[in-house]
């Protein structure tokens, strides 16, 4: 059974501060790994990617990937109340699962206060 | 809008009724996947989907669940003889492929709020 783990939150960080989001997967063959942003009530939203160990920055978003420790996570700097949101881990995996399929953890709630 | 689209947003059917959700994949994405998300739970898989070919139903249940990518037209997951335990939010995911495994982002619907009353 692959597994995502994620902690459930709430998260609360002060506005323009680091949010730092953790997320540890089973499947050690897994290939490629994601980070969703769901509003509640709305569909879940890309907006990182990674494919290999080390960090990959874009805007005030930064993943990072330790592969040989099994961990992605996700920083937001300077936080802002309209990154409240719950952030879901997902993870793609072996290379000869023809599914192609994510599995996700249960996503980390975040509260960002002004 | 080129996103993946998804209808109805809302549908409400009694018990013992089907339900019909279709999905248009994100322009040029030929690879359809269909999650569903029940009340306080996470997202999980159900179904990837190719033009004319099931790839993958692992997370299917195996009654009363079907889903199609015909040819022509939008990827239909269907549900027959509905429970109340079906109520959730059903999203459908598009994915371009590409044999390196790069390009394979999925990009989410609004998804379907499914109510059975």
């Amino acid at each position: 059974q692959k597994e995502v783990e994620q902690n459930s939150g709430p998260l609360s960080v002060p506005e323009g501060a680091i949010a730092s989001l953790n997320c540890t997967y089973s499947d050690r063959g897994s290939q490629s790994f994601f980070w969703y942003r769901q509003y509640s009530g709305k569909s879940p939203e890309l907006i990182m990617f990674i494919y290999s160990n080390g960090d990959k920055e874009d805007g005030r978003f930064t993943a990072q990937l330790n592969k040989a420790s099994q961990y992605v996570s996700l920083l937001i700097r300077d936080s802002q109340p309209s990154d409240s949101a719950t952030y879901l881990c997902a993870v793609r995996g072996t290379e000869n699962n023809a599914g192609n399929m994510l599995t996700f953890g249960g996503g980390t709630r975040l509260m960002v206060k002004p | 809008n080129a996103g993946v689209m998804q209808n109805p947003r809302h549908l409400v059917r009694r018990r013992g009724q089907e339900a019909r959700l279709r999905c248009s994949p994100m322009k040029g994405h030929s690879h359809v996947y269909w999650y569903r998300q029940l009340p306080e739970e996470g997202l999980k898989f159900m179904v990837y989907l190719q033009k004319e070919n099931i790839i993958d139903e692992s997370g299917m249940p195996k009654e009363r669940f079907s889903a199609e990518f015909p040819k022509e037209g939008p990827s239909i997951l269907r549900i027959q003889q509905v429970v109340r335990g079906d109520s959730a939010a059903y999203f459908c995911a598009s994915s371009l492929y590409r044999r390196d495994g790069r390009g394979e982002e999925q990009y989410f619907g609004p998804g379907t709020r499914l109510t059975v009353t």
